[in-house]
């Protein structure tokens, strides 16, 4: 069955960074475009960024965008965030999705991997 | 950018239908998605497409979009319905993705 099993997270001060990981399975990796979503303690869903199926087309939240790199191994079926000058707003689980079609819904998520920007 | 409103809660009796709106500017004209995340856990796809419903989600689980509003609509609803619901839509304008600020549904 489809898995995606995120990992990385923890606490880090502001400023620093930090790299998330995804590891995929049970699918055809790089058949697919693949997501990095977050929530913050307490608040929504917001999307933090897009990586088409071959790494060729990347798009970001504005919130994110000059900050944080989405980036992907398909030989190793596995999904990054860099996430550079780490603020406290960042704060919040992270969780990768895989993309069902074209600019279509999320259809499998990961559990999420928690992040704290704090000192 | 484009934003997305939700109710922030809605409350119904087992049994009873529960609507929950997501308004935007001229939604109509796009695909709407909506997930259910329970607590501490990930969300869910319950709704694609405005009105298709994955495999292994119930009947009961209906969705409609037109105009500046979509709507998700549960019907004879059950505990285990208590959840967060999000809608989601792709903003090609932007080459955004965006969700709603999500609502609570109590289950009374």
């Amino acid at each position: 069955q489809v898995q995606l099993v995120e990992s990385g997270g923890g606490v880090v001060p502001p400023g620093r960074s930090l790299r998330l990981s995804c590891v995929a399975s049970g699918f055809t990796f790089s058949s697919y475009s693949i997501h990095w979503a977050r929530q913050a303690p307490g608040k929504g869903l917001e999307w933090v960024a897009l990586i088409s199926y071959d790494g060729g087309n990347k798009f970001y939240a504005d919130s994110v965008r000059g900050r944080f790199t989405i980036s992907r191994d398909n030989s190793k079926n596995t999904l990054y965030l860099q996430m550079n000058s780490l603020r406290g707003e960042d704060t919040a689980i992270y969780f990768c999705a895989r993309e069902s079609y074209s600019y279509g819904p999320f259809d499998s998520w990961g559990q999420g991997t928690l992040v704290t920007v704090s000192s | 950018s484009y934003v997305l409103t939700q109710p922030a809660s809605v409350s119904v009796a087992p049994g009873k239908t529960a609507r929950i709106s997501c308004g935007g500017d001229n939604i109509g004209s796009k695909s709407v998605h909506w997930y259910q995340q329970r607590p501490g856990q990930a969300p869910v796809l319950v709704i694609s497409y405005d009105t298709d419903r994955p495999s292994g989600i119930p009947e009961r689980f209906s969705g409609s979009n037109s105009g500046d509003t979509a709507t998700l609509t549960i019907s004879r609803v059950e505990a285990a319905d208590e959840a967060d619901y999000s809608c989601q839509v792709w903003d090609s304008g932007s080459d955004h993705y965006v969700f709603g600020t999500g609502t609570k549904v109590t289950v009374l």
